[in-house]
């Protein structure tokens, strides 16, 4: 069971906006701004997409973009594109003795 | 550019040990900590172990404690992870990553696949 919990999949249709969450605890999500979100296509590594909660990294679209409120980090993509379509992890700084979690990852449909 | 460049993957022997590598090139290597991160098969990201930039500090997820040790060769760029007692629920890809603040991996290798199976 991971330590974030993240919808098992969401959808959306070209040109709208979905949104990701990403829940956690004070430990985590909720006490640091050091959640990021990762991009996976099948058979490929992750690339990072947001760091530090809202920050984009260089070449990485405005179309997405991150926030956070409490104990809950989400993305948001806007515009849905094909190439959209993928699987996204959150992770987070966590006081545990473990530093680093990840969300169990949600699956993104582009209908 | 940035390139990391697992290996020494492979089919191993339940109880049996193994060392990966990763070969990084095209940033300051000695500056960087660095991750490990595995991915069973058909199942979602597993953070492992996180090493300093010198080496000197290490976390490790809870479950490794103690079978798995990251370690670093600056002189080399390289990182690694010894693996020791290996069991079946150990298969999956393991990818390195770098991270220039400790929690934000960004790049991340191909990835090494670990199949461990008698």
């Amino acid at each position: 069971q991971s330590a974030l919990t993240q919808p098992a999949s969401v959808s959306g249709s070209p040109g709208q906006s979905i949104t990701i969450s990403c829940t956690g605890t004070s430990s985590d999500v909720g006490g640091y701004n050091y959640v990021s979100w990762y991009q996976q296509h099948p058979g490929k590594a992750p690339k990072l997409m947001i760091y530090e909660v809202s920050h984009r990294p260089s070449g990485v679209s405005n179309r997405f973009s991150g926030s956070k409120s409490d104990n809950t980090a989400s993305l948001t993509i806007s515009g849905l594109q094909a190439e959209d379509e993928a699987a996204y992890y959150c992770s987070s700084y966590t006081t545990s003795s473990t530093l680093v979690v990840f969300g169990g990852g949600t699956k993104l449909t582009v209908l | 550019q940035v390139q990391l460049v697992e290996s020494g993957g492979g089919v191993v022997l339940p109880g049996r040990s193994l060392r990966l590598s990763c070969a990084a090139s095209g940033f300051t290597f000695s500056n960087s900590a660095m991750h490990w991160v595995r991915q069973a098969p058909g199942k979602g990201l597993e953070w492992m172990a996180v090493i300093s930039y010198d080496g000197t500090n290490k976390f490790y997820t809870d479950s490794l404690k103690g079978r798995f040790t990251i370690s670093r060769d600056n002189s080399k760029n390289t990182l690694y992870l010894q693996m020791n007692s290996l069991r079946a629920e150990d298969t999956a890809v393991y990818y390195c990553a770098s991270a220039t603040t400790v929690t934000t991996l960004d790049y991340w290798g191909q990835g090494t696949l670990v199949t461990v199976s008698s």
